[in-house]
């Protein structure tokens, strides 16, 4: 059975960097059939997917045209799990980030959700 | 504005059937397969269902997907107080080159 398990601080200050860790097991970071992906959600904005990285004979990432500027989704292969950095984070980022497996065209596992809140 | 379209709220009696609707288009619904999300209150989002129609192992045949044309529709069937939630569809976006999700639909059971 496949796990996510998030980490990473609830609060952040305006313009510094938002960073969140998922913990991967049940499965691998580098498997050639999934993609690892970060979707935020907020009263305003609903579910927003950011991005993914996968591994497929090399590593790939794709983002959201929303935070393509701003963000860093990294693989950590030694230790089976995968990050997200959003720079100069505003109010508007404040919400619940989940990580999430993509099987093949849907995530099917999910972690557990972490509030993130923009504040000074 | 999501590039889904979802009604914000659908309700029925216990043991009544709801659809809800989730209206797209070519660059979406049209060419990719549709999955459905169950959110319950204080929980992260579950899939019900994916490539249209099938459904994950353990999620009861009460739930069912179709689609046509640049539409999706998602059933449930013989209502229960434990389905209050929030549903979300969601599929890969060609266009945009983006992963989307309607706004979500709020099912209550009355």
């Amino acid at each position: 059975q496949v796990q996510l398990q998030q980490s990473g601080p609830g609060l952040v200050k305006p313009s510094q960097t938002l960073s969140l860790t998922c913990a991967i097991s049940g499965d691998s970071v580098s498997s050639n059939s999934a993609a690892w992906n970060w979707i935020r959600q907020s009263p305003s904005r609903g579910l927003e997917w950011l991005g993914r990285t996968y591994y497929r004979s090399k590593w790939f990432n794709d983002y959201a045209i929303s935070v393509k500027s701003r963000i860093t989704i990294n693989p950590d292969t030694s230790g089976n799990q995968f990050s997200l950095q959003l720079n100069s984070v505003t109010p508007e980022d404040t919400g619940i980030y989940h990580c999430a497996r993509e099987g093949s065209t849907y995530f099917d596992y999910w972690g557990q959700g972490t509030l993130v809140t923009v504040s000074s | 504005q999501s590039v889904l379209t979802q009604p914000p709220s659908v309700s029925a009696a216990p043991g009544q059937k709801v659809t809800i609707s989730c209206s797209g288009s070519s660059s979406n619904i049209g060419n990719n397969y549709v999955s459905w999300y169950q959110q319950l209150p204080e929980t992260a989002p579950k899939l019900l269902i994916y490539d249209n129609n099938k459904r994950p192992s353990g999620i009861p045949d009460r739930f069912s997907g179709s689609k046509s044309g640049t539409s999706a529709t998602l059933g449930i069937t013989g209502l229960q107080t434990g389905d209050e939630a929030d549903y979300y569809c969601g599929i890969w976006d060609s266009g945009l080159y983006a992963y989307v999700f309607g706004i979500g639909t709020k099912v209550t059971v009355l």
